[in-house]
């Protein structure tokens, strides 16, 4: 079955602009989440969807932002852009099953969308 | 608030070498725990996880248990492989739904 596929993989943008990246879950996933890497932060986490609603929010300004659609497709958009967000975005699904029950599968992460902000 | 800390890398190692990887986590709850491998280009893949104490995760030759009284989740792989070069990421989840990652440990295998 189809991996989550990220779009799209390379992003170059101008400081001031806005991007928007998109994530497809695995097929049957309902939960999406958002993870921004950068060599000097590490991993760092930047929300969580379930079921179109935002459960879970890192800690990041209010220029970072998501949703989720119907069928569990996720968007996240940055506006204003600043040369330190270059990064890779990383997206990953998993499958929930109830409370307490998530935490058993492990998220399934996309190749990502490396964005170079100059 | 949850952590995980991982030893520094690169961790340099010639073919067959057996390898360990320390982690170490502090958390409130009873998380459940994962590595997972990053090889250049790519997004994180899964490698094995742990849900409780004294749990073990395995797959491709990778092994780590579930230490609850050492807070622990020590990477160990018998014989590594030039394939197996890649970053090595621990993290681990509560209920709370965020995965909480360590820093990576960078692998380096020479043939």
């Amino acid at each position: 079955k189809a991996g989550v596929t990220q779009t799209p993989r390379y992003l170059i943008k101008t400081r001031g602009q806005q991007v928007t990246l998109s994530c497809s879950p695995i097929s049957g996933h309902r939960s999406v989440s958002w993870y921004q890497q950068t060599p000097g932060q590490g991993l760092q986490f930047l929300f969580e969807y379930f079921s179109e609603t935002q459960r879970n929010k890192g800690n990041f300004p209010g220029r970072f932002s998501g949703r989720q659609f119907s069928n569990s497709r996720s968007e996240m958009n940055v506006s204003t852009l600043e040369l330190g967000d270059s990064a890779l975005y990383l997206c990953a699904s998993s499958l929930y099953m109830g409370q307490g029950a998530l935490v058993n599968y492990g998220y399934t992460f996309g190749s990502g969308t490396r964005l170079t902000v100059v | 608030g949850n952590s995980v800390t991982q030893m520094e890398g690169p961790v340099t190692l010639s073919e067959e070498a057996f390898l360990t990887i320390n982690c170490t986590y502090t958390a409130t709850g009873y998380p459940s725990l994962f590595w997972y491998v990053q090889y250049p280009g790519e997004g994180l893949q899964l490698l094995l996880k742990a849900t409780k104490a004294d749990d073990k995760g395995s797959n491709k030759g990778f092994e780590a248990t579930y230490r609850k009284e050492t807070t622990s989740f020590h990477l160990e792989k018998g014989s590594v492989q030039v394939s197996d070069s890649a970053v090595y990421f621990c993290a681990l989840i509560t209920l709370f739904q965020k995965l909480v990652f360590g820093t990576g440990t960078r692998l380096l295998v020479s043939p």
